[in-house]
């Protein structure tokens, strides 16, 4: 398994403040990625990153943008928080096992209210 | 458009019965089928099928792909309280630069004591 690290985990925020949501792995994955997750809701991507340098908007669009400037950190910002960016944001990596087996592994999660 | 839709989008069930959650999908270039576990917080993996009519299995649970119909169930016998969680399928397609999954909504899977 993979071992992946979020920070806050919960975060609770005035509108208008900037706001980083930290992602750490350790597996040396190049392949990550940013989901949003709304309550009873399916998990939507909003960034990825295929290695160092690299990042892409994923299918749902999102105010928020990200940096991948070393392999093991994948940060995400806001950088004027609203209460429309109320959600779970999940972090996760790709893995590639022994005869084309692989998955996706999930960090922790960041729930972030904005009030 | 890729999508993926499961049924029942919620299920509640005694401790002790046997349940079948569902997962079609359409996609263009299929590759996997992924079944996932959501509790509180974060996704934990399950299985990954890519062939048809091989049956995974891990302790109660197993899963079942079946490529030519476009759909996998993921079957839990005798469950327990803790199998009380949100069952997500999701879908990667083939191509060497596609690594990403379309994920469904999810069946919300209740087991009351």
């Amino acid at each position: 398994e993979a071992d992946i690290y979020q920070t806050p985990r919960y975060l609770v925020i005035g509108t208008g403040k900037k706001i980083t949501l930290e992602c750490s792995q350790t597996m040396g994955h190049d392949k990550m990625y940013w989901y949003q997750q709304d309550p009873g809701m399916e998990l939507h991507l909003i960034h990825y990153s295929y290695g160092v340098n690299s990042t892409e908007k994923g299918d749902l669009s999102s105010e928020s943008t990200v940096s991948r400037i070393r392999t093991e950190h994948f940060p995400l910002t806001l950088e004027s928080a609203r209460p429309s960016h109320t959600s779970q944001y999940l972090c996760a990596t790709w893995e590639v096992g022994p005869q084309g087996w692989e998955t996706q592994y999930f960090g922790p999660g960041t729930r972030l209210l904005v009030l | 458009e890729d999508k993926v839709v499961q049924s029942p989008l919620s299920l509640v069930v005694h401790e002790g019965d046997t349940v079948t959650l569902n997962c079609s999908y359409e996609v263009t270039n299929f590759r996997s089928l992924l079944w996932y576990k959501q509790e509180k917080k974060a996704p934990t993996f399950l299985f990954m099928l890519t062939s048809s009519g091989i049956e995974k299995k891990s302790g109660r649970l197993s899963s079942i792909l079946d490529k030519k119909e476009l759909f996998s169930i993921l079957n839990i016998t005798a469950t327990q309280t803790g199998d009380s969680a949100v069952y997500l399928c999701a879908v990667k397609k083939s191509g060497g630069s596609n690594y990403k999954l379309t994920f469904g909504k999810g069946t919300l899977l209740t087991v009351n004591p």
